[in-house]
């Protein structure tokens, strides 16, 4: 089954304890992104990748890191979490940016406290 | 960067009546125009999408027209069912990698 899995789809942790959510889609999708979801302000990009070793900077992407080691992986790495980073978060990918829609996660609810 | 805008925020309609959300942007060079539906809790999918070359799309209920001079297009969703209830986002794109959605529109359908 063609899908983008994220995990974990839960986590509390504490403000300063570096965490990663990985990312694994199976369609060979070159363009792959993350996103933040917050009330009122709708779907943020983060960071985003065009292709393997290929990342780019989102509206939001301070306080994040990322990887393209492989073309099927796209881990959001939090280095120093703090609470203001605790939001709704989506994977997605597609086949090319532009004219292919966005194949997203089921999302990773991430509390920091 | 791309500036989108949804309107309206919020939608409440009853059932059997139409809906329509319009989304606006300012890049030019946008060629590909998506309307992603996310019901509660779940992530979002894609129910439409348009090109630049075609200036309207319809797929049973629902429809998006695009008006490129204008830079918006609308989705129509027509005999709304309680289960249409959802946040609708548009992401218009394809003239660079950096993608922006809309904040979303939340429609609800009363019975």
């Amino acid at each position: 089954e063609a899908q983008v899995t994220q995990n974990p789809r839960y986590l509390i942790t504490v403000t300063g304890k570096k965490l990663t959510v990985t990312c694994s889609q199976n369609m060979n999708h070159e363009y792959m992104s993350w996103y933040r979801q917050d009330p009122g302000l709708g779907l943020r990009q983060i960071y985003y990748s065009m292709n393997v070793e290929v990342t780019d900077k989102g509206d939001v992407p301070e306080g994040y890191k990322v990887s393209r080691k492989e073309k099927r992986n796209f881990p959001l790495i939090l280095e120093s979490p703090s609470p203001n980073q605790t939001s709704l978060y989506f994977c997605a990918s597609s086949l090319a940016v532009g004219l292919q829609p966005q194949h997203f996660g089921d999302g990773t609810r991430l509390s920091i406290l | 960067g791309e500036n989108v805008e949804q309107h309206p925020s919020t939608l409440s309609v009853q059932e059997g009546d139409s809906a329509v959300i319009k989304c606006t942007y300012s890049d030019s060079a946008s060629n590909y125009f998506p309307w992603y539906k996310q019901e509660l809790g779940k992530r979002p999918q894609l129910i439409i999408d348009i090109r630049s070359n075609v200036g309207e799309k319809k797929d049973q209920r629902i429809a998006v027209t695009l008006n490129k001079t204008a830079k918006h297009f609308s989705l129509h969703i027509t005999e709304t069912q309680p289960e249409d209830s959802a946040v609708y986002f548009c992401a218009p794109g394809g003239s660079n990698y950096k993608l922006t959605f809309g904040k979303g529109t939340l429609l609800t359908v009363n019975p």
